[in-house]
C-alpha cells in the first residue's frame, strides 16, 4: 500500500524568503501526486498535481513541485512567500492506473514571519 | 455545477445518538471519498465509492460507521451510537478515477 510522509509538521519562514516543504512517498508502483492547501477555517483546495510528463509542475499562487522518482519525493517550493501563504499544506498520493484511494500526509503548517 | 456540497455544515449531538451526513458530489465524478480530519492532522481516509460500489473501508473504521451511495450519485455517512472521540470534521470529496479530488467544506461534528 502507498503512504505519504511529511517530515516537517511546522515550517517558519520570513516573508519574501524562499520555502521548501518536504514530501516523501512509498509505493511499489507508479503514482499520481498532489499538493493541497488549507487556509484557516477553509476547505482543501488543489495547489498542483503530477500525473505524467515534466517532473517540474507549476501550480497556483507561485508554487511549484518537483517529482523525483529515484528519491520518491515531491517537494513543494516557492521562491518568495507572502503573509497570505499562511496555511496548512498536504501532500497526497494515489496509485497510477489502479482503483485506489487518495492518501494524505499529516500536513505541514507554514508560518510566515513578518 | 457549484462543486461538492455537504450538509449539514455543523452538527452537535449527544453521546449515544445517531447522526447522518450527506454529500452531493460534482455530477460527472464517478468516485466519492469520505475522510475525517481532526485538529492539526491530515485527512484520514474512511471509505470510497466508484459509482455505487463501495471499494474500500478503512480498517480503523468501527462497525458504528456506515456509508452508502445509492444510484452512484449522493452519498450518506451514518455514525451510530456516537462517542466523544467521533468529534471531528468529516470531509467528502469527489473525482474522476485517477484524478484529483475536489473537496466539500466539510461537516463539523461535536459530540457532547
Amino acid at each position: 500500500a502507498q503512504s505519504v510522509t511529511q517530515l516537517d509538521s511546522q515550517v517558519p519562514v520570513f516573508e519574501e524568503a524562499p520555502v521548501e516543504l518536504r514530501c516523501n512517498y512509498s509505493s511499489s508502483v507508479s503514482v499520481y501526486l498532489f499538493w493541497y492547501v488549507q487556509y484557516p477555517n477553509q476547505g482543501l483546495q488543489l495547489l498542483l498535481k503530477y500525473l505524467s510528463g515534466s517532473t517540474l509542475v507549476k501550480g497556483i499562487n507561485g508554487f511549484e513541485a518537483e517529482f523525483n522518482k529515484s528519491q520518491t519525493s515531491f517537494h513543494l517550493r516557492k521562491p518568495s512567500v507572502h503573509i497570505s501563504d499562511t496555511a496548512e499544506y498536504f501532500c497526497a498520493v494515489t496509485l497510477l492506473n489502479r482503483d485506489d484511494k487518495i492518501i494524505f500526509g499529516k500536513g505541514t503548517r507554514l508560518h510566515i514571519l513578518p | 455545477d457549484t462543486g461538492v456540497s455537504q450538509n449539514p455544515r455543523h452538527k452537535i449531538t449527544k453521546r449515544g445518538q445517531n447522526v447522518t451526513f450527506r454529500c452531493d458530489p460534482i455530477s460527472e465524478h464517478n468516485r466519492l471519498y469520505w475522510y475525517r480530519q481532526t485538529l492539526g492532522q491530515g485527512p484520514e481516509f474512511l471509505t470510497y465509492f466508484q459509482n455505487e460500489a463501495q471499494l474500500e473501508k478503512s480498517r480503523l473504521l468501527s462497525d458504528r460507521f456506515s456509508a452508502e451511495r445509492p444510484k452512484g450519485s449522493f452519498s450518506t455517512l451514518e455514525i451510530q451510537r456516537t462517542e466523544q472521540g467521533d468529534s471531528a470534521m468529516y470531509l467528502c470529496a469527489s473525482s474522476l478515477a485517477g484524478g484529483e479530488a475536489f473537496f466539500g467544506q466539510g461537516t463539523r461534528l461535536t459530540v457532547v
